[in-house]
């Protein structure tokens, strides 16, 4: 079966950096996408990695490692508006989009 | 730029009955799909378009139907809600299917009693 992994819920205090990791397990691979969905609202595009690598966009980084079926989103100097879900999504073999449960992100002060 | 517009915003039905979940979207996308939402679960796709008068089944298919007469227009059918369809449903579109991130609707909230 096809699988994607995230935490379920991470902490980090404002000002900090934190790294949101994704595993995967699909048939095919076409391309990783990171989106992140604020409480009640729709998810919004943030990166996506089809080589391996770092993908660097201001404060928010994406890395991918296609033969270790691992992505990470790096996020740096946390303001409280940062506080939502990231969602981890693989393109299979047939261009659909497999989607991680998502990780629930809390700022502190 | 109103993107992807989906209605209702929410909506309360009660078992048995029908209803059909609006979805539009003004820039020219070709792919268009709806997912289900649910706590502690990854979006799961219901269906999906590759352009118009081609739709096709996600994972979960079973209980919706859609029709794609239009670019523009993606709706979806429930033919006889059951409580087990409570769930956000997200309406999104792409470019095409291939590399390109997909634009989402705001959502629709429904619960079926």
């Amino acid at each position: 079966g096809q699988n994607i992994d995230q935490p379920t819920e991470m902490t980090a205090t404002e000002g900090a950096i934190v790294q949101i990791n994704c595993t995967y397990q699909t048939s095919g691979f076409n391309g990783l996408f990171w989106y992140q969905q604020h409480a009640g609202e729709a998810p919004t595009f943030l990166s996506y990695n089809v080589l391996d690598g770092l993908e660097e966009k201001g404060r928010f980084s994406s890395f991918l490692s296609r033969s270790k079926g691992y992505s990470y989103l790096l996020l740096k100097e946390l303001q409280m508006k940062d506080s939502a879900s990231y969602l981890c999504a693989v393109r299979d073999s047939n261009y659909q989009l497999i989607w991680g449960a998502g990780t629930k992100l809390i700022i502190k002060p | 730029n109103a993107g992807v517009t989906q209605t209702p915003k929410f909506q309360v039905l009660k078992t048995g009955q029908s209803m059909t979940l609006q979805c539009a979207q003004d820039m020219n996308h070709e792919y268009m799909s709806w997912y289900r939402q649910d706590p502690g679960m990854g979006l799961r796709l219901i269906h999906y378009s590759v352009g118009a008068g081609i739709t096709d089944q996600g994972e979960v298919p079973n209980g919706y139907n859609v029709s794609r007469s239009t670019t523009e227009d993606f709706p979806l059918r429930l033919l006889s809600a059951a409580p087990s369809q409570t769930s956000v449903y997200f309406c999104a579109s792409s470019y095409n299917e291939q590399g390109q991130p997909q634009h989402f609707g705001d959502g629709t909230r429904l619960s079926i009693l």
